[in-house]
């Protein structure tokens, strides 16, 4: 499949904002998406942006996508400690799978 | 139900044995997915169901796994005759339909499969 890469690890502390990045190769991805998964629990959608927007801003989350480059981040506004988490990029084409990026472990100190 | 169960939460097995992995997916969903995840890896995707039909089974690893679906509901995951490289969280989603525009994947919590 298509590659998603992401960094590995980001520490930042508590209060200030964290931004994870993200690229892709697929160009005909339609919408990408960011997932947070926390210990023993599932993956939890926690937003996702079309192909042809740039930006979309939901509370403490912002999501940029530049499409030229295929680049994605995600920016946690006043990060707190309920943050840390493994977050993943996905993207879906006009298929039906999800394709995820290894994932970025956040961890946050007080 | 309130959202996508799995079960059993955790397995542990020997090489060599069969095992069967459940997933129940949120009610009205016609659309459910299998995904693995190996330790420090990113989620690869196995087979989907539109119903009770798997369009797609190209995504599974070998001929040991297989997948069926009944009712439009609970899915299984069959692994026969386990190898530890089998050994991962594997993952069940479902969404409302399959198809090209936005549909979000609601995931379980997975089952954690360990073979010894």
């Amino acid at each position: 499949g298509e590659d998603v890469e992401q960094s590995l690890f980001l520490s930042v502390r508590e209060g200030d904002s964290s931004v994870i990045n993200c690229t892709y190769t697929d160009s005909s991805s339609t919408y990408l998406y960011w997932y947070k998964q926390e210990p023993g629990a599932g993956l939890q959608l926690l937003t996702y942006i079309f192909s042809n927007m740039d930006m979309k801003q939901d509370q403490r989350l912002t999501v940029l996508l530049n499409k030229k480059d295929k680049h994605l981040s995600l920016r946690i506004a006043d990060t707190q400690t309920g943050d840390s988490a493994i977050y993943f990029c996905a993207e879906k084409d006009s298929g039906y799978a999800l394709n995820f990026g290894k994932g970025t472990s956040l961890l946050v100190t007080p | 139900g309130a959202g996508v169960s799995q079960s059993p939460s955790n397995k542990v097995t020997e090489k060599g044995k069969d095992v069967e992995l459940r997933c129940d997916p949120i009610s009205g969903h016609t659309a459910l997915y299998w995904y693995r995840q190996r330790l420090g890896q990113g989620l690869e995707f196995l087979i989907y169901f539109q119903g009770n039909s798997a369009p797609d089974k190209s995504g599974l690893p070998s001929d040991r796994f297989s997948a069926e679906r009944t009712g439009e509901s609970v899915s299984t995951l069959t692994i026969q005759r386990t190898q530890q490289e089998d050994s991962a969280v594997y993952l069940c989603a479902s969404s409302l339909a399959v198809g090209r525009t936005y549909n979000e994947q609601f995931f379980g919590p997975g089952t954690r499969l360990t073979v010894l």
